[in-house]
């Protein structure tokens, strides 16, 4: 089974730097995904870990250590448009495909 | 955009109605998935298909059925609305290789009276 956690709230400030963090225990492990959803929409894709070490990719960047069971999302620079729930997903590989299991997201409120 | 295509976006019934959301892809993605969104609960997996007429269960497939009948279309079937299928429906889509990035749809919010 798969177990992903994440803390359900952060407030950070308008140009700051916020990690939101996520552990999981998964079997057949095949990656971390990060999501973004703001309220009303759909999540969408922010990022891919498969091996351990830091991935950038602008504001944002992703890390994993698989041997810890750990990844964390940094947004630097933060607006007020980041303000959004972010969602940790490990996918679990079956038929050549992905079937990603969800935390129940982080709720991002960026303030002034 | 992910050409993913969610019908109807609101739909309002009562308990014990059927109920049939469509899910449309102008991708030609092999995967397609049913979640359902919930407050404390997350994102959860109803249904996936891995192939025209290939589907399987996902962790809340209680009260829902699916069918794919062309690579393009992904239906959820209520058979029998409850108050508790009160939910967020999202349609996801993916290419299908181990590591490939899964898309979402808009969602369709389902309200059962």
């Amino acid at each position: 089974g798969q177990n992903i956690d994440q803390p359900t709230e952060m407030t950070a400030t308008e140009g700051a730097i916020v990690q939101i963090n996520c552990t999981y225990q998964t079997s057949g492990f095949n990656g971390l995904f990060w999501y973004q959803q703001h309220a009303g929409e759909a999540p969408t894709f922010l990022s891919y870990n498969v091996l351990d070490g830091l991935e950038e990719k602008g504001r944002f960047s992703s890390f994993l250590s698989r041997s810890k069971g750990y990844s964390y999302l940094l947004l630097k620079e933060l607006q007020m448009k980041d303000s959004a729930s972010y969602l940790c997903a490990a996918p679990i590989a079956w038929g050549g495909g992905n079937k990603l299991t969800f935390g129940t997201g982080t709720q991002l409120k960026v303030e002034l | 955009d992910a050409g993913i295509t969610q019908s109807p976006r609101h739909k309002v019934t009562e308990t014990g109605t059927p109920v049939t959301l469509r899910c449309h892809q102008t991708e030609n993605h092999r995967y397609m998935y049913w979640y359902r969104q919930d407050p404390g609960h997350g994102l959860r997996l109803i249904h996936y298909s891995y192939g025209v007429k290939d589907t399987d269960k996902g962790e809340v497939s209680d009260g829902y059925s699916v069918s794919r009948s062309k690579t393009e279309d992904f239906l959820l079937t209520l058979e029998s609305a409850t108050s508790s299928q009160t939910s967020v429906y999202f349609c996801a889509i993916s290419e299908g290789n181990s590591g490939n990035t899964i898309y979402f749809g808009e969602g369709s919010w389902l309200t059962v009276v």
